[in-house]
Formats: C-alpha cells, structure tokens, sequence
C-alpha cells in the first residue's frame, strides 16, 4: 500500500495566488515526520518544511506553511504569494519509526506545480 | 561548499560495466543515505550509513549494489555488471540525526546505461 500519496500530477497557478498541495499518509506509528521537498529542473533536493506527529502547532518557513490534519492523515503545503521560482517538483515525504532506526524517507509521486506570470 | 556534493553529475556507461558514485557529506553530518530515482518507480531508499554502526541495506535492488561509507565521511555507491534498468538519478543526503533529522539532498548523478 502507498505510504504517501499525491494525486495532483499538475497544479498551475497565478503568480502572488495561495496554491496548496495535497498529500495524505499512511502509518500505523504514533512518531513519525513529515516534510516537502521541492526539486527544480536541476535536479537537486530542496528541503522546504518539517512537521513532527507531536506538534501541535502547524510548521510554518517563511512563506511556506504545513496544514497537517492529523486525524484525517493529511500533511498539505500551502505556499503563499506564489513566485515564478516556485516552479518545480514538490515532494511529500515520511520518516516512520522509533529513534535508533534508519529512519529513511518514503517519498510521494510528487507532483509539478507551474506559476504563470 | 556547504553542500551535499555528489560526482559525477553525469555518467554513461555500457551494460555490463561497473560504475562508482561518489557523495561528500555536509561536514560533520553523521548519517548519509542513498536514494534512487527513475520514471517508473519514483524515489526509493537504497542505504543507510550512521557512525560506526552496520549500514541498513535494506533498500539495495541486488547484490550487484554495494556502498561504503570511509572514516565517517565521503560515500561510494558502487554498481557491478550495470543494467539498463539501472539507469537513474542517484540521490545522496546527509543529516545530523538531531530531532527532527532533516535530509539535506546532492544534486545527484544522473546515470544512463546504453
């Protein structure tokens, strides 16, 4: 079973517009975290937001935000003032499990967001 | 630079030959992981070097995958007999295992088996 998933493969959006992205989750742990990476044409990785399962306060980075809404499993982006920079791949990923482990990330499809001037 | 750097950047090689990719971690970054991205099945976890401790390899497709991690530091993953299916984008993070552990991601290699 998917652990992450993101159905929109594509968002277009209106330069200064809010856009959110959807991401759900899977997990059966009580400790877990959450985050998004945005991956540009070039290719790299770039971390944007953390949200931990024990926060009560939603993460905010600047003109990032995390919706997490933890009983419906659900971990939203909302990227506020949209720029022509944000144009890119955006990840939703998980870490499961108890400290001491690999605490990889399993990652969503992903989906690609255009901002349009 | 302060930066995961991962080299090469590009690769081609022909089926069947071996290849070796290299990531620097941020200085002072404790744990490094291995990820592997491609069109059909997204971004996967491949390995997992922390200290001194055994490596988790639990991701690696086959024993034609391997990885070391030297003195705590720089990272070879390093692919036998390459397939055509083991083209990819190569990912290599690093983190500190604090709290929150964040993932700080290369550019990745992007390697194209002919």
């Amino acid at each position: 079973a998917q652990k992450i998933t993101q159905t929109q493969p594509g968002m277009f959006v209106q330069e200064k517009e809010a856009v959110t992205l959807d991401c759900t989750y899977d997990t059966s742990d009580q400790s877990y975290g959450l985050f998004w990476y945005k991956q540009p044409s070039s290719g790299e990785m770039i971390f944007l937001i953390y949200q931990g399962s024990y926060d009560e306060q939603n993460a905010t980075e600047g003109r990032y935000s995390l919706n997490f809404q933890k009983a419906r499993k659900s971990a939203n982006l909302v990227i506020s003032a949209s720029q022509l920079g944000d144009s890119a791949m955006y990840f939703c990923a998980m870490r499961e499990g108890q400290q001491g482990g690999s605490e990889k990330l399993v990652f969503g499809k992903g989906m690609k967001l255009t901002v349009n001037p | 630079g302060a930066g995961v750097s991962q080299s090469p950047s590009n690769k081609v090689t022909e089926k069947g030959k071996d290849v070796e990719l290299r990531c620097d971690p941020i200085s002072g970054h404790t744990a490094l992981y291995w990820y592997r991205q491609s069109l059909g099945q997204g971004l996967e976890f491949l390995i997992y070097f922390q200290g001194n401790s055994a490596p988790d390899k639990s991701g690696l497709p086959s024993d034609r995958f391997s990885a070391e991690r030297t003195g705590g530091s720089v990272s070879t993953l390093t692919i036998q007999r390459t397939q055509q299916e083991d083209s990819a984008v190569y990912l290599c993070a690093s983190s500190f295992r604090l709290a929150k552990n964040i993932q700080y991601f290369g550019a990745g290699t992007r390697l194209s088996v002919l």
